[in-house]
């Protein structure tokens, strides 16, 4: 069955210094991938998504992921955090009838 | 573009009430809106497929007499959480797929739903 796992729950970086959440899929066919940040009390903003071609897609607010089929994997970066990326991720694999499976969340910590 | 509203964004119920939940997609036509359910540090649950002028298909577990969905139009569906009970307090959020598909959900901004 397909799934998404996200090993990190909560993850604390110095403001100014580089992130990698971390992003594991299982799904038979070609995944179309995605990350969604979430604010406390919001909705879900969309980061980035890759459906196929280069491997290393480009997002907003400075974001970037690779996919890796490899590994089943879809990382997410950015080279230095601010602390209004404070906030919970969300990685995402769309399977059968354009439904999104969303991983557990890894919540993001920023310290000054 | 793609903005999606869920009104209202807080509701406080008493029991054995109903409620009723909407969700706009504001700029764009969506024939698919999704209804997701998300308890307290976790993740999203989905709780059915919503298409426009057609039944809402529900994820297993999830009761479709208790929480009724129509999508009248290509714009607005609505959730409606009938005969509610403290269980059912949670925060509700609807996504939009632009019509002519693509995995690509736009989120609502949530629901808390409180049910006294």
């Amino acid at each position: 069955a397909q799934s998404v796992t996200q090993p990190d729950i909560h993850i604390t970086v110095s403001e100014g210094a580089s992130l990698e959440l971390r992003c594991n899929y299982s799904y038979g066919a070609t995944p179309y991938l995605f990350w969604y940040v979430q604010s406390p009390g919001q909705g879900l903003q969309l980061l980035l998504k890759y459906f196929s071609g280069d491997t290393l897609v480009q997002g907003i607010k400075g974001f970037e992921a690779e996919f890796k089929r490899s590994q089943s994997s879809f990382n997410l970066r950015k080279p230095s955090v601010h602390w209004s990326d404070a906030a919970e991720y969300f990685c995402a694999v769309g399977v059968y009838g354009n439904k999104l499976v969303f991983g557990a969340g890894t919540i993001l910590r920023v310290k000054s | 573009g793609a903005v999606v509203s869920q009104h209202p964004s807080r509701v406080i119920c008493k029991s054995g009430t109903s409620v009723k939940i909407e969700c706009r997609s504001l700029d764009f036509q969506a024939t698919t809106m999704f209804w997701y359910r998300q308890f307290p540090k976790q993740s999203l649950m989905l709780m059915a497929t919503s298409n426009e002028g057609s039944k809402a298909t529900y994820e297993q577990g999830v009761e479709k007499d208790k929480f009724l969905i129509n999508h009248a139009s290509l714009t607005l569906s609505t959730l409606t959480v009938t005969s509610a009970h403290p269980e059912d307090s949670s925060f509700y959020i609807c996504s939009a797929q632009l019509a002519g598909g693509s995995y690509e959900q736009y989120f609502g901004p949530g629901t808390r739903l409180t049910v006294t």
